[in-house]
């Protein structure tokens, strides 16, 4: 089985509605993390999270909100679609401290806002 | 601020050909340097990292990267690709402080064959 899941895999919503992505990983590790792909732009980070109750935002966080329900589960959710949202979505989980140690990724949540 | 760039959008070599992806970082103190893969329709995985010691780093799949501080650059090289390695290749560096990733914009790998 795969260490860190994402689902659903792929979406297509339209704008306006409530959406919400989730991840799970069975690695133990306490650093959570969602980021967006666009083409061009490489990934770019929307929130982390270093515990259950340490939260941080990205680069890119307007427009999206996230929840640690777990050290396990890290959702991120669109309040209020818009296409411009339209991307490639991963989380990654990592261990320990420092920018040193290996990111495990999901295998991408496809998002369309039409 | 830290910053990676990838020149390369996309590049495209002959089966059994070598490689070279570019990569140059801007950080303050030593960084820590990644190379990712991401296959089709998959998530990233590491290939090989550096943080210290010896500048030339072995990964995985026959790939292979050098650091050059004086250069500021972490390019990645395999010897000869195989078709499998198409896909598209992200350099990152690691802030210590915050444990954080900054991936570069990624560079694409076809393989003629």
């Amino acid at each position: 089985d795969a260490d860190v899941t994402q689902t659903p895999r792929n979406r297509i919503t339209k704008t306006g509605k409530r959406i919400m992505l989730e991840c799970s990983q069975t690695k133990g590790h306490d650093r959570m993390y969602w980021y967006r792909q666009d083409p061009g732009l490489g990934l770019r980070l929307i929130y982390y999270s270093f515990d259950v109750k340490d939260i941080n935002k990205g680069e890119i966080s307007d427009g999206y909100s996230v929840s640690r329900q777990a050290q396990a589960k890290f959702s991120l959710s669109l309040e209020s679609a818009i296409p411009n949202q339209t991307a490639l979505y991963f989380c990654a989980s990592q261990t320990g401290s420092g920018g040193y140690n290996e990111q495990f990724f999901g295998p991408g949540t496809r998002l369309t806002v039409l | 601020a830290q910053s990676v760039t990838q020149p390369d959008i996309h590049i495209t070599v002959s089966e059994g050909a070598s490689l070279e992806l570019r990569c140059n970082y801007s950080y303050g103190a030593t960084p820590y340097l990644f190379w990712y893969v991401q296959s089709p329709g998959q998530g990233l995985q590491l290939l090989l990292k550096y943080f210290s010691g010896d500048t030339l780093v072995q990964g995985i799949k026959g790939f292979e990267a050098e650091f050059k501080r004086s250069q500021s650059s972490f390019n990645l090289r395999k010897p000869s690709v195989h078709w499998s390695d198409a896909a598209e290749y992200f350099c990152a560096v690691g802030e210590s402080s915050a444990s954080k990733i900054i991936f570069g914009s990624g560079t694409r790998l076809s393989i003629r064959p």
